[in-house]
């Protein structure tokens, strides 16, 4: 069975500072892996998603993430941090073959000024 | 535009009550999903449909019912027999054989009085 593993519940940084949130999977195939956003009584908005194609993805608002097979991690990362990204971040894997998202439990992002 | 609509936003149940949670799409999406999120546990999966007239399990359906009677609509009824409902619930849709990842509601918050 697929699944995601969020290292961190909580991550807390300076305004203007890097951002590292992280995430390892377990999967049998090569997943599609995803990174949701979710600010408070919000649903989820995809900020990028990794299919098979090139291993360092770019979403939006300034989020990377590079796909690293041999150390099976798919870590979020943003140059500098700004207050609006405070939110809670979801690394998310697609189980093959039923159309089905697992969630890993969430890192909630605290930026202070 | 495209997207979920989910109503209420808040919703109150009494003891013993039977509630129903609205999700309409409107982006022509094959599959639609419910999921309940909790404060630390991520998002669960408590219904799925891939089709008109066909819904699966989730991991957690127990206290829950759905219907797929047209493509656009996917209600979830919190029955009483789930024991606790106070949650945070999420629909989401997505195209059949794509890697694209979910678009999601805005949720209804349920609380139990």
């Amino acid at each position: 069975a697929q699944s995601v593993t969020q290292l961190d519940s909580h991550v807390s940084v300076s305004e203007g500072t890097p951002v590292l949130l992280r995430c390892n999977y377990s999967s049998s195939y090569s997943p599609s892996l995803f990174w949701y956003v979710q600010h408070p009584n919000k649903g989820l908005q995809l900020l990028l998603k990794y299919t098979s194609a090139a291993t360092l993805v770019k979403g939006i608002n300034g989020f990377e993430a590079e796909f690293k097979k041999s150390e099976t991690s798919f870590h979020l990362t943003k140059p500098s941090a700004h207050m609006s990204d405070a939110a809670e971040y979801f690394c998310v894997v697609r189980n093959t073959g039923f159309q089905k998202l697992v969630f890993g439990t969430g890192t909630r992002l605290l930026v202070s000024p | 535009d495209g997207g979920i609509t989910q109503s209420p936003k808040y919703l109150f149940r009494k003891e013993g009550q039977n509630v129903t949670l609205s999700c309409e799409q409107n982006l022509n999406h094959d599959a639609m999903y419910w999921y309940r999120q909790d404060p630390g546990q991520g998002l669960r999966l408590i219904y799925y449909s891939q089709i008109v007239n066909d819904f699966q399990k989730g991991d957690i359906a127990e206290g829950y019912s759905v219907s797929r009677e047209k493509k656009e609509s996917f209600p979830l009824t919190v029955t009483s027999a789930q024991k606790n409902p106070t949650a945070f619930y999420l629909c989401a849709s997505t195209p059949i054989a794509t890697a694209y990842g979910y678009t999601f509601g805005s949720g209804t918050r349920l609380t139990v009085v």
